[in-house]
């Protein structure tokens, strides 16, 4: 069990251009969160999926982002024409509906829109 | 929709103190509960979690809590502090077993020596 792999740890980008981030859950996990944190705030929830399944997509969240879990393994979660307000820390956590339903994270990839 | 309360932005105890932090939910059911605690550019750890069964749960580095139902309540003890548990401390809730884990917005905690 490596836990929850995110890359990269950190990306610098300039205004309008898209990111994409990448997030490896633990193996035996079905569940996969996308979380946003900004300084002092708590975890910001974003989407998540249940394998391949997207569930939710928070109402609060911009067109400009998509997320993919094709496999219903690794996910990806993309940013377009990225701006200012975008610059966070995006976690990723997994879980698994049949174990303790827990959340693990990430360690997360911290976005600087400059 | 759920959501989670934590009142208290900055909380500083001395160490060898006891502590207390508060948490309430809003939901009708019986919802999934959790603490997590997020140290200085480290990730997000789990403390202990509520499901169902004893309302007193024990969880790692000798944290407990309670849920209480009818005060909608899941406040996170430890009887004494030290100088180590300085950090950001989350609650957090999931409606079901089905739904998605909502935070709330943190309890910085601060440690005098």
């Amino acid at each position: 069990d490596t836990g929850v792999s995110q890359d990269p740890r950190h990306k610098i980008t300039k205004r309008g251009q898209n990111v994409t981030f990448r997030c490896d859950p633990i193996s035996e996990h079905n569940r996969l969160y996308w979380y946003r944190q900004t300084l002092g705030q708590g975890p910001e929830f974003l989407t998540y999926f249940q394998n391949e399944a997207q569930l939710e997509k928070s109402r609060l969240l911009s067109d400009r982002f998509s997320a993919e879990r094709p496999k219903g393994s690794f996910s990806t979660l993309e940013i377009q024409r990225t701006e200012q307000g975008d610059s966070a820390m995006y976690l990723c956590a997994s879980s698994s509906r049949t174990g303790g339903t827990e959340a693990f994270f990430g360690q997360g990839t911290r976005l600087t829109v400059v | 929709a759920q959501s989670v309360t934590q009142p208290d932005i900055h909380i500083t105890v001395s160490e060898g103190a006891s502590l207390e932090l508060r948490c309430n939910y809003s939901y009708g059911a019986t919802p999934y509960l959790f603490w997590y605690v997020q140290s200085p550019g480290q990730g997000l750890q789990l403390l202990l979690k509520y499901f169902s069964g004893d309302t007193l749960v024990q969880g790692i580095k000798g944290f407990e809590a309670e849920f209480k139902r009818s005060q909608s309540s899941f406040n996170l003890r430890k009887p004494s502090v030290h100088w180590s548990d300085a950090a950001e401390y989350f609650c957090a809730v999931g409606a079901n077993r089905d739904d998605k884990i909502i935070f709330g917005k943190g309890t910085r905690l601060h440690i005098l020596p």
